[in-house]
């Protein structure tokens, strides 16, 4: 299809429980990104993958968050033991194939909230 | 390291007025700049984009932008802003060196009044 679809849309954990997010990037786009978007509409970068390689994980907090892309499957970021400041809206992009030539398309977001 | 700044945390204009949201940039090499508008509990909808060419970029629902090399700027403009434009607008750029990530402004809120 033509959206990146995220699921689910809305999540609610426990402080210390799991949080898996899912998105299905646009078929045909190789170019994988993940944002965290915090109360104040900041937008932080997180990671990025081209195809199911990691490319730019240099905004990921490495210890409790990891992220995959595997061939045929959902792209999926979780968080292990999740924290308050967890809590924000999560967002994927992607792009067909340099970025910047062809935009990226963004999902609706999962909204994480940590209780 | 790239970045953006929106000045203005919210803009406030009349149905029917002129809507300018403002945007200037800090970027390695030459930039590439995006609008995006997030309506609520909405993701990013692309409104346009400068990658090379004409300084004044057309887009989505009468958008325009305009690219200022000398004051590192791309303010978003409407001639004639509707109710419905009210929204929160994103300013992001990513520069032709260094990472591949967009850098995004932290966004205006636009309120447009009837």
């Amino acid at each position: 299809g033509e959206e990146v679809a995220q699921t689910p849309k809305h999540l609610v954990r426990g402080e210390g429980q799991k949080a898996k997010l899912y998105c299905a990037p646009i078929k045909g786009h190789s170019y994988v990104f993940w944002y965290q978007q915090v109360l104040k509409n900041e937008f932080k970068f997180l990671i990025s993958f081209q195809n199911e390689n990691v490319f730019d994980e240099t905004g990921m907090p490495k210890e409790r968050f990891s992220a995959k892309c595997l061939p045929n499957s959902p792209c999926s970021l979780e968080i292990q033991a999740t924290k308050l400041e967890d809590s924000a809206v999560y967002f994927c992009a992607s792009s067909r194939a340099l970025p910047a030539n062809y935009g990226y398309t963004f999902g609706s977001g999962t909204r994480l909230t940590v209780v | 390291a790239q970045s953006v700044a929106q000045p203005e945390d919210q803009v406030n204009v009349a149905e029917g007025n002129p809507l300018t949201v403002k945007c200037t940039y800090s970027v390695s090499g030459n930039p590439y700049l995006f609008w995006y508008v997030q309506y609520p509990n909405r993701g990013l909808q692309f409104l346009l984009k400068y990658i090379t060419g004409d300084n004044l970029v057309k887009g989505s629902y009468g958008f325009e932008a305009e690219f200022n090399k000398s004051q590192t700027s791309f303010h978003l403009k409407k001639p004639s802003a509707l109710v419905s434009d009210s929204a929160l607008y994103f300013c992001a750029v990513r520069g032709t060196r260094g990472n591949n990530r967009l850098a995004f402004g932290k966004g205006n809120q636009v309120v447009v009044i009837p």
